[in-house]
């Protein structure tokens, strides 16, 4: 698999602490909002998503809130592991055009 | 990854001359697309395709395109390759535009660099 040396902004987290991860997307007219994880070497794999009609929706570990107010997207991981060690990244798109990525944030977990 | 695949992995190629990237998918998705993805970009996307022989341009589709002459295959050809074209090229696919569709499964990518 492939993946990118991006410049990207860090966050670091230590192992067992929550992590708040955030995206500001860039049209107000979306309507749907996704967010990857892109391991080393790896493609972007789907986390959780969420429509404009809702704020908050919660997975496995996982809670994605929206804020359509002030176009902001987050994504929080609960017990951060050694696992979650990625790239994060946002994705939009309104009606049926192709998703919008954001250029991603690296979360390092620290053991 | 699962269903996708693509092809070659890792390439070198001069500038000048043309390239072509394979996806291929065994899910019968409809809609297949080719991101790059770039130090301080993210992911771009450069073409997308609703079906046989129907495709669109994204956002950065100069220098190249693309054909799908079957469900299953999705090309892009960098018609004569240029350095800014040196990449990782992604392929996506996905069932539908409409949730619960919206989740594109990615492959694994190719790692391209135009000398």
């Amino acid at each position: 698999g492939e993946s990118v040396g991006l410049h990207l902004p860090t966050l670091s987290v230590q192992e067992g602490d929550n992590s708040i991860i955030n995206c500001a997307y860039s049209n107000s007219a979306s309507d749907y909002f996704i967010w990857y994880k892109q391991e080393s070497g790896k493609g972007p794999q789907f986390i959780i998503d969420i429509r404009s009609n809702m704020d908050k929706r919660q997975g496995q570990r996982v809670t994605v809130l929206l804020n359509k107010t002030v176009k902001h997207l987050s994504l929080q991981i609960a017990a951060t592991q050694p696992g979650d060690s990625a790239v994060y990244f946002c994705a939009e798109n309104k009606g049926n055009t192709p998703l919008v990525f954001g250029k991603g944030t690296r979360l390092s977990v620290i053991a | 990854d699962a269903g996708i695949t693509q092809s070659p992995r890792h390439k070198v190629t001069e500038t000048g001359t043309p390239v072509t990237l394979r996806c291929h998918q065994t899910e019968n998705h409809r809609y297949m697309y080719w991101y790059r993805q770039d130090p301080g970009h993210g992911l771009r996307l450069i073409h997308y395709s609703y079906g046989v022989k129907d495709t669109d341009k994204g956002e950065v589709s100069d220098g190249y395109s693309v054909s799908r002459s079957k469900t299953e295959d999705f090309l892009l050809t960098l018609e004569s390759a240029t350095s800014s074209q040196t990449s990782v090229y992604f392929c996506a696919i996905s069932a539908g535009t409409r949730s619960p569709y919206y989740g594109y499964t990615f492959g694994s990518g190719t790692r391209l660099t135009v000398v």
